[in-house]
């Protein structure tokens, strides 16, 4: 069946840098984009961009350009998303997402999120 | 960007009861590329409905979604215990996709 799974909890302190994988199974990696989103304890969701896994053309959220990097390894099925400068805001649930269909950008399935906690 | 407002913020209702859920957005939304999402505590958030209307596979034809333009609602028909969760509207017919802040319903 088709699945992501991502990687574990991270700690980091104010002003580093993390770096989430997402590893997609049961299906053409290279044929459906892989999206970002977060959620901070008890709040909404945000998109934060996506990521084209065959051409490894992003695109993203105006209020992460310049702090985001998503990238890809082919070889095994690994999305990554690397965020930068992490401030207290940043700690939250990050989960990966892969577009339902390679033309319509609905979200199925997602990943089951990774904890990120930005504490000095 | 499109702004998606959702209300209620929370929905009190008891088991069997219908529930209606509003999803309104801040400009026509192309295409009614509308999707539902439903979230349990600790869990990543489930895909309901697509296109506005359309079922997910495996999703009970209790949960049914309508609407067009600024206007989208999801109803559920009788509430299951399952189905006491948090609802997100997200557009992707404009790009940056987004999301409504979300619905709670809970028990009466």
């Amino acid at each position: 069946q088709v699945q992501l799974v991502q990687s574990g909890a991270e700690v980091k302190k104010p002003g580093a840098s993390v770096k989430v994988s997402c590893k997609a199974s049961g299906y053409s990696f290279t044929s459906y984009d892989i999206n970002w989103v977060r959620q901070a304890a008890g709040q909404g969701l945000e998109w934060m961009g996506w990521m084209n896994p065959y051409s490894a053309n992003t695109g993203y959220a105006q209020k992460f350009q310049g702090r985001v990097t998503m990238t890809k390894n082919t070889s095994i099925s690994t999305a990554y998303m690397e965020l930068s400068s992490l401030t207290s805001e940043d700690t939250a649930v990050y989960y990966c997402a892969r577009v339902a269909t390679p033309i319509a950008n609905w979200f199925d399935p997602w990943g089951q999120g990774t904890l990120v906690t930005v504490s000095s | 960007e499109i702004v998606l407002t959702q209300s209620p913020g929370t929905l009190s209702l008891s088991p069997g009861e219908r529930a209606t859920l509003s999803c309104r957005a801040s400009q026509s939304v192309t295409g009614s590329y509308l999707a539902w999402y439903q979230q349990k505590p600790g869990q990543a958030p489930r895909l309901l409905i697509y296109g506005a209307s359309s079922r997910a596979t495996g999703i009970p034809d209790r949960f049914s979604g309508s609407g067009s333009g600024t206007d989208f609602t999801l109803t559920i028909s009788r509430l299951e215990p399952e189905d006491f969760a948090v609802y997100y509207c997200q557009q992707y017919g404009s790009s940056p996709w987004t999301f409504g802040q979300g619905t709670k319903v809970e028990v009466k």
